[in-house]
């Protein structure tokens, strides 16, 4: 059983627009939501998270929104640049088993220039 | 880079091979990881090291056998593997006060 569903699986925006990834989840323990960015060759790295006592976190053109009634969490990725073409994966962690991060299937997103 | 190297980034392995993956971490880390990254499908989660005490183990076949002789250093040792075995070899770390994890390059392992 998949603890994270992402969508969509792929995803091209032209550079400057504004890039959506979906996630959605069941366990309502989970109280850690990080999205990773994986480039080609490269293992993936935090680019940022979010607990469920906010609904929105904001790091420079990347912004989380969370909506704990819904268990859903999306990923935007404002003024989309082709440096930012990448997978870019969902996960969720919770307290208990907190090593544990139940991860998406990822989202390739290409930004066409 | 993150900190994290694996040593060798690809490995081409017949099904009767014996070989190892390393992992070795640069950052002071205290937990370790093993992660199997497949096409279309969620990373997955093999071993979780702790304090070089292994922590987590989500069923995972025994032909592949984890190793953690330090909290530094982490070996997953392959033995017998199968074609469906072929995928991406993530190795991670952590600190147990922080719930990010620091993954390396991965090793790309290919079983003919």
């Amino acid at each position: 059983q998949q603890q994270v569903k992402q969508s969509p699986q792929s995803l091209i925006v032209q550079k400057g627009g504004i890039s959506i990834i979906n996630c959605a989840y069941e366990n309502t323990a989970f109280d850690y939501f990080p999205w990773y960015q994986q480039f080609p060759g490269k293992g993936p790295a935090l680019l940022i998270a979010i607990r469920p006592d906010v609904s929105e976190k904001k790091e420079g053109r990347f912004t989380i929104s969370f909506n704990k009634s819904a268990k859903q969490f999306s990923l935007h990725i404002m003024d989309s640049q082709p440096g930012d073409s990448a997978t870019y994966f969902c996960a969720a962690s919770r307290q208990t088993g907190a090593n544990n991060l139940f991860f998406g299937t990822g989202t390739r997103l290409t930004v066409i220039p | 880079e993150t900190g994290v190297t694996q040593t060798p980034r690809h490995l081409v392995m017949g099904m009767t091979n014996k070989k190892s993956l390393k992992c070795e971490q640069h950052l002071g880390h205290n937990a370790m990881y093993w992660y199997k990254q497949s096409a279309k499908k969620p990373l997955e989660l093999m071993f979780v090291y702790n304090f070089k005490e292994q922590t987590e183990n989500n069923s995972v076949p025994s032909r592949f056998s984890p190793e953690c002789p330090n909290s530094s250093h982490l070996f997953l040792h392959l033995h017998t593997l199968q074609p469906e075995d072929s995928a991406l070899y993530l190795c991670a770390s952590s600190q147990e006060t922080s719930r990010q994890q620091f993954f390396g390059p991965g090793t790309r392992l290919t079983v003919l």
